[in-house]
């Protein structure tokens, strides 16, 4: 149990166009999902947390208008990177969680590569 | 105040061997302490957690030992193995619904 999955695993694009990045929870309801980001041999770091039916709070420094993040249902949560530069490339894995628990439990990641 | 620290960055053991990872935190009212392993490529996997009314708990291969006075809590593998090469991170929560504070992560090679 206790599995969420990513699409797509890895992604080329353009500079200047958008990426749409699902996250899904399968065997689970998450009320909480959580967008990371990870530099090569870094630890992860937070985007932003979001709420089933809310609007996403986003860390420190993190463009909620280059990052955009839905979380229209109990399963599925979307992170829309606009307007895509190179330095935007990165791994990006969302997490999901029930509430009233503390499991949180990782997608696989997405390769983003910004070209 | 919110910060985990991770060591070693980097540990390197025999197969048979136990190496440690060692955590600390600052912030007393964390109150869930997970364990992830990960592999290149790949997400976190949920290793084992530990809350802080038990000072011990061991699943399988793997024990985490807490010590709530010092602030600390520390990862175990027993026998380990090849297999068992890959980054481990630390994290700490103070609520159920808020985001894990990660530590820096730990680099174990087990050679054969």
């Amino acid at each position: 149990g206790a599995v969420v999955s990513q699409h797509p695993s890895w992604v080329i694009c353009k500079s200047g166009t958008s990426v749409k990045i699902e996250c899904r929870s399968l065997d689970f309801q998450a009320t909480t999902m959580f967008w990371y980001r990870q530099f090569p041999k870094q630890s992860l770091m937070l985007m932003a947390t979001s709420n089933e039916g809310s609007k996403a709070t986003y860390e420190q420094g993190v463009e909620k208008d280059k990052f955009l993040i839905n979380h229209a249902s109990l399963t599925l949560s979307t992170l829309t990177v606009t307007s895509a530069h190179p330095e935007d490339s990165s791994f990006y894995i969302c997490s999901a969680k029930n509430r009233g628990l503390y499991e949180q439990y990782f997608g696989p990641g997405t390769r983003l590569t910004v070209t | 105040q919110q910060q985990v620290k991770q060591s070693p960055q980097s540990l390197i053991v025999q197969k048979g061997g136990i190496p440690i990872i060692n955590c600390a935190y600052e912030n007393t009212a964390f109150d869930y302490f997970p364990w992830y392993q990960q592999f290149p490529g790949k997400g976190p996997a949920l290793l084992i957690a530990i809350r802080p009314d038990v000072s011990e708990k061991k699943e399988g291969r793997f024990t985490i030992s807490f010590n709530k006075s010092a602030k600390q809590f520390s990862l175990h593998i027993m026998d380990s193995q090849p297999g068992d090469s890959a980054t481990y991170f630390c994290a700490a929560s103070n609520q159920a619904g808020t985001a894990l504070i990660f530590g820096k992560g730990t680099t174990l090679s087990v050679s054969s």
